[in-house]
């Protein structure tokens, strides 16, 4: 079946550092891969997606790109803030059907001052 | 657009009680979704609906069951609760046509077992 391997966490950086997510999955066909944030107390929150090989999702900064040769979607921000401390999920939707959404087990990100 | 509501935001039940959440969905999204979030295991699937049909089911026993309304809003039903059910119980709402899994996630209801 279907399934996703994040990086542990939890990840502690320095705020304007560099930051990667590492991000890889097993999956039949061409899924649609996700990245969600989730900061403390709330739901999860989609911060981008990508759709088909070579496509890069981004938003607030944040980027990642479909890699179908390496079944990778690592997530990357050039610069991090301490707002940005949160933990991380990766995702992908299956293709051919109707596929349940199947997530990674989280990355927390904490950024220091 | 009002997002996805989930209700009560928190609760407390004893063990061997039952408890119902309740999640109504962005309007227009006829995909139902709910997950079961706990420290230990993370975020697992439960189970998805779709135009009042369970179009996917996760790896839970029986006392997890669901239902969807004509109207989108779902509602799950946990019973004879064990103390391991508490946890975070998040629902999602997406389109749910092929192709469109993009979620959108409620705020979650908390649910303690004593």
């Amino acid at each position: 079946g279907d399934s996703v391997t994040q990086m542990e966490g939890p990840v502690t950086l320095s705020e304007e550092a560099c930051l990667t997510i590492n991000c890889t999955y097993t999956a039949t066909g061409y899924p649609s891969l996700f990245w969600y944030v989730q900061y403390p107390g709330e739901g999860l929150q989609l911060l981008l997606k990508a759709t088909k090989a070579d496509d890069k999702g981004s938003n607030k900064g944040f980027e990642a790109t479909y890699r179908k040769e390496t079944t990778s979607f690592h997530l990357e921000k050039g610069s991090v803030q301490v707002s940005d401390s949160a933990v991380y999920f990766c995702a992908l939707s299956g293709s051919g059907g109707y596929q349940k959404v199947t997530f990674g087990t989280g990355t927390k990100l904490q950024v220091i001052p | 657009k009002a997002g996805v509501t989930q209700t009560p935001r928190y609760l407390i039940k004893t063990r061997g009680q039952q408890v119902t959440l309740s999640c109504s969905p962005i309007s227009g999204h006829r995909s139902v979704s709910w997950y079961q979030q706990t420290p230990g295991q993370g975020l697992q699937f439960l189970f998805e609906y779709f135009s009042e049909t369970q179009r996917n089911k996760g790896n839970f026993p029986g006392r997890f069951s669901g239902r969807q309304f004509s109207n989108s809003r779902s509602e799950m039903n946990v019973s004879t609760l064990e103390l391991g059910d508490s946890a975070l119980y998040l629902c999602a709402s997406s389109l749910g046509d092929r192709g469109l899994y993009e979620q959108y996630f409620g705020p979650g209801t908390r649910l303690t077992v004593t």
